[in-house]
């Protein structure tokens, strides 16, 4: 089956620095890719939507300038939480598709655990 | 506005039958997705329904009405491993994903 591998799965961080999370699809091209964060017993809240070689699309309240999102190639995105605050601390997971079957089921990496001191 | 309910919580015993419900209300629909949370990790995906009536996989099943915006999922021999969270996702018509807050399974012996 598809795999998605993200990397880190935790991480720890000072208040102010950046921190850059990698999501691959190992066994397929992924045209398009889809970051969430999910908070304790809450839902997935997606944050934005890549695609290979454009810009991603932000979801409305998310700041593009601070969750920076590169989907240079058709198995690599990743996303740069710039200038971290303890408040962004969160459960980030990635998610990847095809693209050539829009309904087709999302590969969820294993998520990242993000902690800001 | 697009809308998912589940609910909150539900405990069953190990070796029985539990039902989960989702009721949606979405612009459009592309299909109904459930995928399984264990604590801690991704989901994981587990069916998908457009077309209604009942998909059995295993000891998983899905339904789903349109005309209802219902679906539910049935898991039967339950074991403790299937203890976890369970997302229901309804896909609108602009092929997002609206997500459920999940349904957090507990399972005991």
């Amino acid at each position: 089956g598809a795999v998605v591998s993200q990397h880190p799965s935790r991480v720890i961080c000072k208040s102010g620095t950046s921190v850059k999370i990698e999501c691959r699809s190992l066994d397929f091209q992924a045209t398009t890719m889809f970051w969430y964060r999910q908070f304790p017993k809450k839902s997935l809240m997606l944050m934005a939507t890549s695609n290979e070689g454009s810009k991603a699309t932000y979801e409305q309240g998310v700041e593009k300038d601070k969750f920076l999102i590169n989907h240079a190639s058709l198995t690599l995105s990743t996303l740069t939480v710039t200038s971290a605050h303890p408040e962004d601390s969160s459960f980030y997971i990635c998610s990847a598709g095809t693209g050539g079957d829009r309904i087709s089921p999302l590969h969820f990496g294993n998520g990242t655990r993000l902690t800001v001191t | 506005g697009q809308n998912i309910d589940q609910p909150t919580e539900m405990t069953a015993t190990e070796g029985a039958i539990v039902q989960i419900n989702c009721t949606y209300q979405t612009s459009g629909f592309n299909g109904l997705f459930w995928y399984q949370q264990h604590a801690g990790e991704a989901p994981t995906f587990l069916s998908y329904n457009v077309l209604d009536g009942l998909e059995e996989k295993g000891r998983f099943s899905s339904f789903l009405s349109r005309s209802k915006g219902y679906s539910y999922l049935l898991l039967k021999e339950l074991q403790m491993k299937d203890s976890a969270s369970y997302l229901c996702a309804a896909m609108d018509s602009n092929y997002q994903l609206i997500w459920g807050a999940g349904t957090k399974l507990i399972i005991k012996p």
